[in-house]
């Protein structure tokens, strides 16, 4: 079945370092990919999307491209910020009538100042 | 514009006992989805809401259930509790068209312990 894999962490950076968080999925057809960000004891905060193959999704400095030749989603953000810290979901989203959001397991980010 | 919201905050029941968790959807989304996150785990959709029906269902057992009502709010009820089933219940909303490319988005959830 369409499965995600992300990199396991934690992922440990000092402030003002490049981040990035490796995803790759597993489908049939072709899914919309998501980047979700949880920060302690909250819900799920929408980070970035793209839709279609070669789509860059963007917000608040990260960026991740769909790249359906690797089957890659990977997060990406040239300086993190210790507020940056949280746990990322990569997800794929896909259904015929339907929307099911499948997710990896999550990739925790320590940012130190 | 208020987001999605969930309540309770958090639940304590022992097992074998129900619980009933509720969602309210975002102004303007008609489309309730359920996921379970198991501490340290990504979440795994339950079942999906559309019109008042079970649109799609994840590999739960028939201990879960739901309900949207037409003001498309909805329920999770889960029967005859494990101490499996202790988990953060995430909701999520949606415009009901079935599209993939459409975002959910999520509630602060449910933190339900099962002892």
């Amino acid at each position: 079945g369409d499965s995600v894999t992300q990199m396991e962490g934690p992922v440990t950076l000092s402030e003002e370092a490049c981040l990035t968080i490796n995803c790759t999925y597993t489908a049939t057809g072709y899914p919309s990919l998501f980047w979700y960000v949880q920060y302690p004891g909250e819900g799920l905060q929408l980070l970035l999307k793209a839709t279609k193959a070669d789509d860059k999704g963007s917000n608040k400095g990260f960026e991740a491209t769909y790249r359906k030749e690797t089957t890659s989603f990977h997060l990406e953000k040239g300086s993190v910020q210790v507020s940056d810290s949280a746990v990322y979901f990569c997800a794929l989203s896909y259904g015929e009538g339907f929307q099911k959001l499948v997710f990896g397991t999550g990739t925790r980010l320590l940012v130190s100042p | 514009d208020a987001g999605v919201t969930q309540s309770p905050t958090h639940l304590i029941k022992t097992r074998g006992q129900q619980v009933t968790l509720r969602c309210s959807p975002k102004s303007g989304h008609d489309t309730v989805s359920w996921y379970q996150q198991a501490l340290g785990q990504g979440p795994q959709f339950i079942f999906q809401y559309y019109e008042e029906e079970e649109r799609q269902r994840g590999n739960f057992p028939d201990r879960f259930s739901g309900h949207q009502f037409p003001n498309y709010s909805s329920e999770l009820n889960v029967n005859a509790l494990l101490l499996g089933d202790s988990a953060l219940y995430l909701c999520a909303s949606s415009q009901g068209q079935g599209d993939t490319q459409e975002t959910q988005y999520f509630g602060p959830g449910t933190r339900l312990l099962v002892l």
